[in-house]
């Protein structure tokens, strides 16, 4: 099976600009889930989706948005970026609901802000 | 709210030897799930091993075993006969089950471990 796969792989973009990440889950995942990873914060939960719909979401302002696909490919939008948003974003994908509960990891997204 | 706790920053073991990472965490929850990440310096975060609350058997993933003490709220990972390929920042994380808490992993701040040869 295919792993987890995330466009685009790096990202440069400048202040007040808005970016759209996508992630594609391994086949047959349902549930998709988005972090954030700076060397200052760690690995931060954004938001989980199943089945279209978002379950859990962490704490991020409304700048961080997403959306899952009837496909279960998901997409992440940051706008009005700032020079705060510069981070490695994770997308991992996993069966869900129910067992097991393991996350499979995308190599994620490089984003730059300038 | 939950929190992961790796007290280590950095380890290093020779080539061969065992080394354990510690993690601890806190929870007012019953029922969960741990695992411990594993991130190379390519960045793709690989799962090596997972171990249920409720079960009292350590789990084991060939040269990767668990020390779970659910009293104490303790998960640590040893790491038997040391490969170069072991070199990575190793993360332990935390899930509850069920409830609200859907897909989101809590993670501590990490361990990096180099092996030397």
């Amino acid at each position: 099976k295919a792993g987890v796969t995330q466009t685009p792989r790096y990202l440069i973009k400048t202040r007040g600009q808005q970016v759209t990440l996508s992630c594609s889950p391994i086949s047959g995942h349902r549930s998709v889930s988005w972090y954030q990873q700076t060397p200052g914060q760690g690995l931060q939960f954004l938001f989980e989706y199943f089945s279209e719909t978002q379950r859990n979401k962490g704490n991020f302002p409304g700048r961080f948005s997403g959306r899952q696909f009837s496909n279960s490919r998901s997409e992440m939008n940051v706008s009005t970026l700032e020079l705060g948003d510069s981070a490695l974003y994770l997308c991992a994908s996993s069966p869900g609901p129910g067992l097991p509960y393991e996350q499979y990891f995308g190599p994620g997204t490089r984003l730059t802000v300038t | 709210a939950q929190t992961v706790t790796q007290s280590q920053p950095e380890m290093s073991v020779q080539e061969a030897e065992t080394v354990t990472l510690s993690c601890t965490y806190d929870t007012s929850e019953s029922n969960y799930y741990l695992f411990w990440y594993k991130q190379p310096p390519s960045r793709q975060m690989i799962l090596v091993i997972r171990q249920e609350a409720y079960k009292q058997q350590n789990a084991t993933e060939n040269r990767f075993s668990v020390n779970f003490q659910k009293a104490a709220k303790s998960f640590s990972l040893k790491i038997s006969d040391s490969q170069l390929g072991d070199t990575a920042m190793y993360f332990c994380a935390f899930m509850n089950a069920g409830g609200t808490s859907y897909g989101k992993l809590t993670f501590g701040q990490g361990t990096i471990l180099t092996v030397h040869p």
